[in-house]
């Protein structure tokens, strides 16, 4: 199975702060990376596949970056709806795996 | 607009059973791999299986191998897991998904609402 280690687990930040997590795969998953974001009580919803393709309709501030194992997700000016856990995700082999998620929270 | 609507989940004991069903509109069902992702309170997302389009490739985590069951009825536009041989580490919030595509390495695009399963006696 292909491990997905993300860090850091938790993220205080400020409005308008840029955020960084990061996502190592146990394998090289080429660019078969997602990030998706879950606000509480929610769904997961899909923000970025294919390591940095944005879906249609995330804004632009979302992006992400990195191939084989080593994957980048930055919030380039944080927003108040941006408090959320974020998840990382491989579909390069099954069983498909996530990321232990990172908590994004306000300082 | 796609929409999953899923449903099903409920207090059951150890050992027992479980169908969950997950109805799907706003999009042409057949044509899309369809899985289920659930979610142990507190914790993070873990995938639990996913069937091909056409219903004929079906795959599963091994933690419920032999046990859960996917299936899907293209006629009604529907997704089903039945869950069998119930543990209490099966507790969690499951969610359907509708990958990108009509393969299983896809991402998943749209999540379903969710629907919570307790195994406890």
């Amino acid at each position: 199975d292909v491990q997905m280690t993300q860090s850091p687990s938790s993220l205080p930040a400020s409005v308008g702060d840029r955020v960084t997590i990061t996502c190592q795969a146990s394998h090289d998953i080429t660019n078969y990376l997602n990030w998706y974001q879950q606000k509480p009580g929610k769904a997961p919803k899909l923000l970025i596949y294919a390591a940095s393709n944005l879906e249609t309709g995330v804004p632009s501030r979302f992006s992400g970056s990195g191939s084989g194992t080593d994957f980048t997700f930055t919030i380039s000016s944080l927003q108040p709806e941006d408090i959320a856990t974020y998840f990382c995700q491989q579909y390069d082999n099954l069983p498909l795996t996530f990321g232990g998620g990172t908590r994004v929270e306000i300082k | 607009e796609v929409q999953l609507l899923g449903s099903g989940g409920d207090l059951v004991q150890p050992g027992g059973s479980l169908r969950l069903s997950c109805a799907a509109s706003g999009f042409t069902f057949s044509s899309y791999a369809m899985g289920w992702v659930r979610q142990a309170p507190g914790k993070g997302l873990e995938w639990v299986s996913t069937i091909s389009g056409t219903g004929r490739s079906t795959y599963y985590a091994d933690a419920v191998k032999g046990r859960f069951t996917i299936s899907r009825d293209n006629s009604k536009n529907t997704l089903y897991l039945q869950m069998n041989s119930l543990r209490a580490e099966d507790t969690a919030v499951y969610y359907c998904a509708k990958h990108l595509g009509p393969w299983t390495l896809q991402p998943f695009d749209n999540w379903g609402q969710g629907t919570l399963v307790t195994v406890s006696s």
